[in-house]
Order: structure tokens, then C-alpha cells, then sequence
């Protein structure tokens, strides 16, 4: 079975430009979750989505970031305008909620490079 | 607030030694437990999980035991591999008075022949 699909695995931008990445959730689950991973601060949840609809963006850095979910098999997370400390490596996750306490299976993740 | 914290690495161990990487969490009410595993240039894979107290969970040889009133999850692996380096991550996730996931630092471990 396909797991999470990310897209693209690596990207190189420069400051000011817009970038948007990509996230396939698993069939059948209805909750997404997008991370960013860094060295400093560790993994970190940006924002999830229950059945397509945004339930908790707290985690979201800035306005210059912004998250959707047109459907149950597609989200994207943009960032415009970049800015070099967003380089980190952002990951997306999704599982089959019932209770909200289950297990999330995760994207290989998009590594972001701004320059 | 809810918390997770880890033991610092590295872990530097030889094949087939014992191991045990210590976590320790703060949540609001009744929290899953997990321990996921990452390999260089890869996502975050499911290790193994607990639901509830006195929980254990195991996969691949490794288990963590849910304790409550010690509030930790270590995971223990009777005999490690080569194959076994990577970075371990304890997380908790609970819906108890709103949604939190939590995870902590990590761990990386490295195993030598």
C-alpha cells in the first residue's frame, strides 16, 4: 500500500520566492498533519486538517505561511514570501481519526533549502 | 503544558548490547504513548505504541512499557544491531481538554560491529 506521499523530496529557493509543497495523505484516513523539523527547535506541528476542514493552525509561524486542503487526497503548504530561516525539513502525516489519540504515519518529508 | 522529554545522545553502543533510551512525559489526562524511528533521509516510522497504563509495546525487538506513576515510556532492546542506528523519537498525543502532539528531542543511536 502507498504510505504518505510528499512532494518535491528537495527544494531550492531563493528569498522572496514562493514555495509550495505538496502532501497525498493515505487512502481512507481524514486527518492530515503538516511539521517542520529543525535542528533547533525539533519537530514542531504547524497545523492538521479533520476531513479536509483546518482545526488547529496555532502552530503556523507566520501569515507568510498558509496551509489547504481542496480535497481528502491532496493539501499544500505555501510560503510566500520565503525567508532563508524557514529551511528545515517539513514533514506531512496523516491517520484514520476516531478519537484524535492515533497513530500518525508520516511523509519522507520535503527538505527546503532557502538561500 | 504537556511536555516530552528524552535522554540526550548519542548512544554509542557495540552489536548485541543492551539498550535503553529513557522517556519521561507531562500531559493533561490519559495520553498515547509512541516511539517512532528515523533513518538519514527518511520520514518518521512507527515503532511502536501504547494506549493506556501498564501498556506494553512491542515491534522488531524492541518494547516500552506505559507507566503512570512514573510517567515514562522507555524503550528497551535486549540485543542491538548495526542495522538499529538511527534517531528514536518518544511522542504523546492526547484529545483531552483539546488536541496535543508532543515530541521530544530524540535520540540518535549508533551501533558498532
Amino acid at each position: 500500500d502507498a504510505g504518505v506521499i510528499q512532494s518535491p523530496r528537495h527544494e531550492v529557493t531563493e528569498m522572496g520566492q514562493e514555495v509550495t509543497l505538496r502532501c497525498k495523505p493515505i487512502s481512507g484516513h481524514n486527518s492530515l498533519f503538516w511539521y517542520r523539523q529543525t535542528m533547533m527547535r525539533g519537530l514542531e506541528l504547524l497545523i492538521y486538517f479533520n476531513n479536509n476542514v483546518p482545526i488547529d493552525d496555532s502552530g503556523m509561524p507566520e501569515d507568510r505561511f498558509s496551509a489547504k486542503m481542496p480535497n481528502a487526497s491532496f493539501s499544500t503548504l505555501k510560503i510566500q514570501p520565503s525567508e532563508p530561516r524557514d529551511s528545515a525539513v517539513y514533514f506531512c502525516a496523516s491517520s484514520s481519526w476516531a478519537g484524535g489519540q492515533e497513530t500518525q504515519y508520516f511523509g519522507p518529508g520535503t527538505r527546503l533549502l532557502v538561500l | 503544558g504537556d511536555s516530552v522529554t528524552q535522554m540526550e545522545g548519542p548512544v554509542t553502543l557495540s552489536e548485541e548490547a543492551f539498550l535503553t533510551i529513557n522517556c519521561t512525559y507531562t500531559a493533561t489526562g490519559y495520553p498515547s504513548l509512541f516511539w517512532y524511528v528515523q533513518y538519514p533521509g527518511e520520514g518518521l516510522q512507527l515503532l511502536l505504541k501504547a494506549t493506556k497504563a501498564d501498556d506494553k509495546g512491542s515491534n522488531k525487538g524492541f518494547e516500552a512499557t506505559y507507566r503512570k506513576e512514573t510517567t515514562s515510556f522507555h524503550l528497551e532492546k535486549g540485543s542491538v544491531q548495526v542495522s538499529d542506528s538511527a534517531v528514536y523519537f518518544c511522542a504523546l498525543i492526547r484529545n483531552t481538554g483539546g488536541f496535543k502532539t508532543i515530541f521530544g528531542a530524540g535520540t540518535r543511536l549508533f551501533v558498532k560491529a
